[in-house]
């Protein structure tokens, strides 16, 4: 079945370090790509999505490229914030199934 | 404009109880899908509504339930609870009817049994 894989965490950063976080999938067909983020006591936030193959999302100073050759989606942040401390989740949603499959998350970290 | 609403926050039930959550999604969004997050298995899904119809349902035992209603509203509920269905249950929306739209979720309802 359809599934995604995230790097374990914790992830420990300092400030202004580079983050990547690498994602992987498996899937049939061609889903699209998402990459949530939850801070502590909150639901999920979008943080940006793909939709199709070599699409880039980007958000907030972070991006992913929806990579079919590698089944891959990996996040990138050129200079993380202490305020970017989340955990960050990436997913599918294959077409007609109208849901999402959710790797495990990765917690991030910025040390100030 | 008001986001996703779930309702309770947080729920304190007993073994063998049963319990209804709440979810109201954005004004507009005909979508409603549920999950459970659990620090053991992580973030899955539970059912899928749109237009008060039943589209997709995860892997989960009967006692798990949902409907919509007409407004688009929907409720979950979990009878003759038990220890593991401890969790945090989220609810999410979405505005038309395909894949490629994001979901918008809510801030959770956080259910402990004991």
């Amino acid at each position: 079945g359809d599934s995604v894989t995230q790097m374990e965490g914790p992830v420990t950063l300092s400030e202004e370090a580079f983050l990547t976080i690498n994602c992987t999938y498996t899937a049939t067909g061609y889903p699209s790509l998402f990459w949530y983020v939850q801070y502590p006591g909150e639901g999920l936030q979008l943080l940006l999505k793909a939709t199709k193959a070599d699409d880039k999302g980007s958000n907030k100073g972070f991006e992913a490229t929806y990579r079919k050759e590698t089944t891959s989606f990996h996040l990138e942040k050129g200079s993380v914030q202490v305020s970017d401390s989340a955990v960050y989740f990436c997913a599918l949603s294959a077409p007609g199934t109208y849901k999402y499959i959710f790797g495990t998350g990765t917690r991030l970290k910025v040390l100030a | 404009k008001a986001g996703v609403t779930q309702t309770p926050r947080y729920l304190i039930k007993t073994r063998g109880q049963q319990v209804t959550l709440s979810c109201s999604p954005i004004s507009g969004h005909r979508s409603v899908s549920w999950y459970q997050q659990t620090p053991g298995q992580g973030l899955q899904f539970l059912f899928e509504y749109f237009s008060e119809t039943q589209r997709n349902k995860g892997n989960f035992p009967g006692r798990f339930s949902g409907r919509q209603f007409s407004n688009s509203r929907s409720e979950m509920n979990v009878s003759t609870l038990e220890l593991g269905d401890s969790a945090l249950y989220l609810c999410a929306s979405r505005p038309i009817r395909t894949d490629t739209t994001e979901a918008f979720f809510g801030q959770g309802t956080r259910l402990t049994v004991v």
